[in-house]
């Protein structure tokens, strides 16, 4: 079992549809990154958090430390969201632990 | 520029012969990691630098792989006798520092590809 697993692995939706990708981990965390990749590859970082929920835009990240769990909420999506969804894990201050990313689609 | 760089973006290589390759990091920031993304696989850590040394070293494959800093700013990853198993995109990042609250700023990669 990966240390850090990302659900759905792909996601195909509508254009307007509200979005969630989850990302379980199994160990404490200091940080909880939510990454996006476009299909040239370049990667973006759109959230870190450590508690409660960060939104910006239409992009919307919570966590419970707790259940060691997240989500990325995507509203009212639209054919350039689509991308590869990473959730990656910070323990400590060093380096960041992947998740296996969420290819999503966002047909008009 | 702003942004973390990258060179050279695309590397073709034949299977047994060394490359370098290069990361420009985000002026001021101290930090800076190194990430490998293989195709159809997710990231994987590499190496990570604070200043001029590396703490945690624990993510390079093999002993063919060494990475260095100067200066506290670019560094060079070097892969020696490549074999086609090194095929993949290696990714850069830096931040700030090395807390914990620090967010990564990634630079573009590099596409290298092993015949």
């Amino acid at each position: 079992k990966n240390e850090v697993e990302q659900s759905p692995q792909n996601l195909t939706a509508q254009e307007g549809e509200f979005i969630t990708i989850n990302c379980s981990y199994s160990v404490g965390i200091s940080a909880l990154h939510w990454l996006q990749q476009h299909p040239g590859g370049g990667i973006v970082s759109l959230f870190m958090l450590s508690s409660g929920k960060k939104k910006h835009g239409r992009l919307i990240a919570t966590i419970n430390i707790q259940e060691k769990h997240s989500s990325l909420h995507i509203t009212a999506s639209h054919p350039r969201d689509s991308a590869v969804y990473i959730c990656a894990t910070r323990r400590g201050a060093q380096k960041l632990v992947f998740g296996q990313g969420t290819r999503l689609t966002i047909n008009p | 520029g702003a942004g973390v760089s990258q060179s050279p973006s695309n590397k073709v290589t034949e299977k047994g012969k060394d490359v370098e390759l290069r990361c420009d990091p985000i002026s001021g920031h101290t930090a800076l990691y190194w990430y490998r993304q293989s195709l159809g696989q997710g990231l994987e850590f590499l190496i990570y630098f604070q200043g001029n040394s590396a703490p945690d070293k624990s993510g390079l494959p093999s002993d063919r792989f060494s990475a260095e800093r100067t200066g506290g700013s670019v560094s060079t990853l070097t892969i020696q006798r490549t074999q086609q198993e090194d095929s993949a995109v290696y990714l850069c990042a830096s931040s700030l520092t090395s807390g914990a609250n620090n967010e990564q700023f990634f630079g573009p990669g590099t596409r290298l590809t092993v015949l």
